[in-house]
């Protein structure tokens, strides 16, 4: 099975300046999706950012970007001037490429905090 | 699009007894997810309907757990004789054919077993 792994359980970022978090996964496909979910205190899960694997252009979403580097499986998350709002839990999630139902692997999470 | 529509949002049970939470999907989705959240963990998989099949099942879903999706619509997953070890948040996510691989979260259900 795929695993997510987020090696920073919390992380601190001053407000305006830019932060980074690490996610690696282990898979042998070829073809899938990665995913950065924020989930605030409300507890809702909402998307921030998509990549698909076959795409070597890292996204981008505002002040999110990506560094995907598919050799090093790794997925990492920039928040560049990082806001008050932008303070929650983080979760990196793999999505197969290929129909088998539960394709959606969740790290353990990172919580980061926005200091004024 | 009003989104993924929990219900309950909040559920004090004693231990033993059952529950049953309900998710309404955005109404387009054609595929439901419930995943299970404890503190300080990602979310787990439980179960994953398309349409009103129930394709998969996780480990996870022992006996006491089952789940619905009448015609395609809003599901429901029951809890029979509820254990503390039950007490979780409980998130369904919807997401469409086609749709960008996005799931669309509802705010959860938060049980908690005395």
């Amino acid at each position: 099975a795929q695993t997510v792994t987020q090696s920073q359980p919390e992380m601190s970022v001053q407000e305006a300046e830019t932060v980074t978090l690490s996610c690696t996964y282990d898979t042998s496909e070829s073809d899938y999706y990665l995913f950065w979910y924020k989930q605030p205190p409300s507890r809702q899960m909402i998307l921030v950012i998509r990549q698909e694997a076959y795409k070597q252009q890292n996204a981008t979403e505002n002040r999110f970007s990506v560094n995907f580097q598919k050799a090093a499986k790794s997925f990492s998350l920039k928040i560049s001037d990082s806001q008050l709002g932008d303070a929650a839990m983080y979760f990196c999630a793999y999505r197969s490429e290929y129909f088998t139902g539960n394709q959606f692997y969740f790290g353990t999470g990172t919580s980061l905090t926005v200091i004024p | 699009d009003t989104g993924v529509s929990q219900n309950p949002r909040h559920k004090i049970t004693k231990r033993g007894q059952n529950v049953t939470f309900r998710c309404d999907p955005i109404s387009e989705h054609n595929r439901l997810y419930w995943y299970r959240q404890t503190l300080g963990q990602g979310p787990e998989f439980l179960t994953y309907f398309q349409n009103e099949a129930q394709l998969e099942k996780s480990r996870l879903l022992s006996d006491r757990f089952s789940a619905e999706r009448p015609k395609g619509s809003f599901s429901t997953l029951e809890i029979q004789r509820t254990e503390q070890g039950d007490s979780a948040m409980y998130l369904c996510a919807s997401s469409f054919t086609g749709g960008s691989e996005k799931l669309f979260f509802g705010s959860g259900t938060q049980l908690s077993v005395l």
